[in-house]
């Protein structure tokens, strides 16, 4: 069966720390990665997505950035960190079989607050 | 552009009641819809989904419905019990990405 690791689960960081995130994922070849934030008492936005090894597509302008350097590895880095990125950081899987729906699978996700 | 809007930010409902989140949408190219729940300090969890060439789905206590005319979709569950306490995300499926509601925080009440 797939799992999905997110590490780690809480951090709290100063503003202007660097930042990294490590997503991993079990049980399944060539998914399609995910991450997403969910601010405070706000829905989930998509920061990037992965179809492939070092492809990454940014959906919000932001000092994040992604990265993908195994198959089933997804890592979310800032050089900086600013109090605006303060969230709820959740890792998503998703296999992309045709002919079918094909849901997201969630990480555990990490609570990030930026002080 | 909110593609997806879930215009109610929370409801409260009676244990034993029905339960009825609504979604609009704006996209008419998303090919499925899911619902995912939530708790909080956890990953959504997949719920019920329903393809574009759907109008019901049914899951158990869950039902989707969708009406395609009017952009709307809606979740159904049948009786509401305390543990379905959460919130709701729709989300459109478009190609390699889902889009996301803002959700609907459910308070079922003992």
């Amino acid at each position: 069966s797939q799992t999905i690791h997110q590490w780690p689960a809480t951090l709290v960081q100063p503003v202007g720390s660097p930042l990294s995130l490590e997503c991993t994922v079990e049980g399944t070849s060539n998914p399609n990665l995910y991450w997403y934030r969910q601010a405070a008492g706000r829905g989930l936005q998509l920061l990037f997505y992965s179809v492939g090894i070092g492809q990454i597509s940014s959906e919000v302008p932001q000092n994040l950035s992604a990265s993908r350097p195994q198959d089933r590895q997804f890592i979310l880095s800032s050089k900086k960190l600013l109090l605006s990125d303060s969230g709820f950081y959740l890792c998503a899987w998703r296999s992309m079989d045709g002919g079918k729906i094909n849901e997201q699978f969630f990480g555990p996700g990490t609570r990030l607050t930026v002080l | 552009d909110q593609q997806v809007k879930q215009n109610s930010p929370s409801l409260s409902v009676q244990e034993g009641r029905i339960s009825i989140l609504n979604c609009d949408y704006t996209n008419s190219m998303f090919d499925y819809f899911l619902w995912y729940k939530k708790y909080p300090a956890e990953g959504p969890t997949f719920l019920i989904s329903i393809s574009s060439i759907k109008d019901k789905n049914e899951d158990g206590r869950f039902t989707v419905f969708l009406n395609k005319s009017a952009k709307h979709l809606s979740l159904h569950i049948v009786p509401s019990q305390p543990g379905d306490s959460a919130v709701y995300f729709c989300a459109g499926d478009y190609g390699q990405n889902f889009v996301f509601g803002p959700g609907t925080r459910l308070s079922v009440l003992p």
